[in-house]
């Protein structure tokens, strides 16, 4: 089952506007990472956010996090077409047997058209 | 620096057919893992490994067979294919299981099963 269930699944907006994706997950976690996916290719890590950490941010992302709704969000700021991807969160969980597990959730596809 | 490499990027098979995904890394990463990408379910683990040696089993490890030899190499087998093991595979790799560290992704290999 997937821990972590992005919120829209797709949005379309304009060059230069904002855009946010949620991710909510359901199990305590050690952090939460976001990943981009372009179209036929591997994903790639953007950001990662501890669980004691309530925001962050890497150049036009920003990242919060509240561990008490379970709930994490990433904005982009000022959008480019080059933006066009899918995003991923993923919960990294302390497994009952020892070690880490990373569960991507379904992903928010963005379109950034011109 | 190469990362994650892949072989092959796409792949045909018939029903009943055997064949081995590749998968190295040059990075020293101690963990290494497999994951299946499928239309509407996100990615879901396969198999994993904490190092040389050792294994184990993600969400969905029915049909494939996994060995970690090496640090670099953690090649994914499948012995017998199915149609429902058409899909999109990626191999990825981290520091290590307990750092709070991103995966590195390759850019996958694309199987379809007739």
């Amino acid at each position: 089952s997937q821990q972590g269930e992005e919120d829209p699944q797709a949005l379309s907006i304009q060059e230069g506007e904002n855009a946010t994706m949620n991710c909510s997950y359901k199990t305590s976690i050690n952090n939460l990472q976001w990943y981009r996916q372009n179209s036929g290719r591997g994903l790639v890590h953007l950001i990662l956010i501890r669980s004691n950490e309530r925001e962050k941010h890497s150049g036009r992302l920003r990242v919060t996090l509240d561990t008490s709704k379970k709930s994490s969000s990433l904005l982009i700021t000022a959008s480019r077409a080059a933006d066009t991807a899918s995003y991923f969160c993923a919960t990294d969980a302390v497994l009952t047997g020892g070690g880490n597990k990373l569960t991507f959730g379904t992903g928010t596809q963005l379109k950034v058209e011109l | 620096n190469a990362g994650v490499t892949q072989t092959p990027k796409f792949q045909v098979l018939k029903t009943g057919q055997s064949m081995t995904l590749q998968c190295a890394q040059d990075m020293n990463h101690e963990y290494m893992s497999w994951y299946r990408q499928d239309p509407g379910m996100g990615l879901r683990l396969i198999h994993y490994s904490v190092g040389a040696g050792i294994t184990d089993q993600g969400e969905v490890p029915n049909g494939y067979n996994v060995s970690r030899s090496t640090t670099e190499d953690f090649p994914l087998r499948l012995l017998s294919a199915a149609p429902s093991q058409t899909s999109v595979y990626f191999c990825a790799s981290r520091r290590g299981p307990t750092y709070n560290s991103p995966l590195h992704f390759g850019n996958g290999t694309r199987l379809t099963v007739t």
